[in-house]
């Protein structure tokens, strides 16, 4: 099947720097990538809808300035944590939607997740 | 607004027993609904419906869509142990927007 790969899967940074995390569709092209967090014992929660070559869109509550998601390519989306503090640490996990001939119904490939921690 | 609501939240059955998981939608541009089984990590795909009345079946998983009445069901029959996960049913329109999981055990 299709793979997303997602990276770091696990980062463990200091109060107030900043994070990265990539999501790569590594065979199929992504017009289309949604950001999730979710917490323990619990379910995924959209953040935001990457979109290539357009700025995301954010679900309500989701600090856009905080969490800046960049789609540059069909095949890579970044989101970066800004300033991040302890109440941040989460997992992150990231999606892709291939509308491909192998997945043309539009069936959503995971990537592994990041699992942030902040001091 | 979008949403997804799946019940029961949690389930405690022992093996063997079938259980019936259930999810609610309400999702604009309605294209699919989605069934994923999370254990550690990244949730795993189970199955996608876009149809309605039209089963689809994996082993012991099947599911079934209904679209009149915004709704599915994911059916395990003769449980396992390994069955004990979190699974989570997804709307798939504009976005895609989780439900909150029902968390599965299954005891020996």
């Amino acid at each position: 099947g299709a793979v997303v790969s997602q990276h770091p899967s696990r980062v463990i940074c200091k109060s107030g720097t900043s994070v990265k995390i990539e999501c790569r569709s590594l065979d199929f092209q992504a017009t289309t990538m949604f950001w999730y967090r979710q917490f323990p014992k619990q379910s995924l929660m959209l953040m935001a809808t990457s979109n290539e070559g357009s700025k995301a869109t954010y679900e309500q509550g989701v600090e856009k300035d905080k969490f800046l998601i960049n789609h540059a390519s069909l095949t890579l989306s970044t989101l970066t944590v800004t300033s991040a503090h302890p109440e941040d640490s989460s997992f992150y996990i990231c999606s892709a939607r291939d509308w491909g001939p192998r997945g043309n119904t539009g069936e959503l490939f995971f990537g592994e997740g990041s699992r942030l921690t902040v001091l | 607004e979008d949403k997804v609501v799946q019940s029961p939240l949690s389930l405690v059955v022992h093996e063997g027993d079938t259980v019936t998981l259930n999810c609610s939608y309400e999702v604009t541009n309605f294209r699919s609904l989605l069934w994923y089984k999370q254990e550690k990590k990244a949730p795993t795909f189970l199955f996608m419906l876009t149809s309605s009345g039209i089963e689809k079946k994996s082993g012991r998983l099947s599911s079934i869509l209904d679209k009149k009445e915004l709704f599915s069901i994911l059916n395990i029959t003769a449980t396992q142990t390994g069955d004990s996960a979190i699974y989570l049913c997804a709307g798939a329109g504009n976005d895609m927007r989780f439900g909150a999981g029902t968390r599965l055990t299954v005891k020996p």
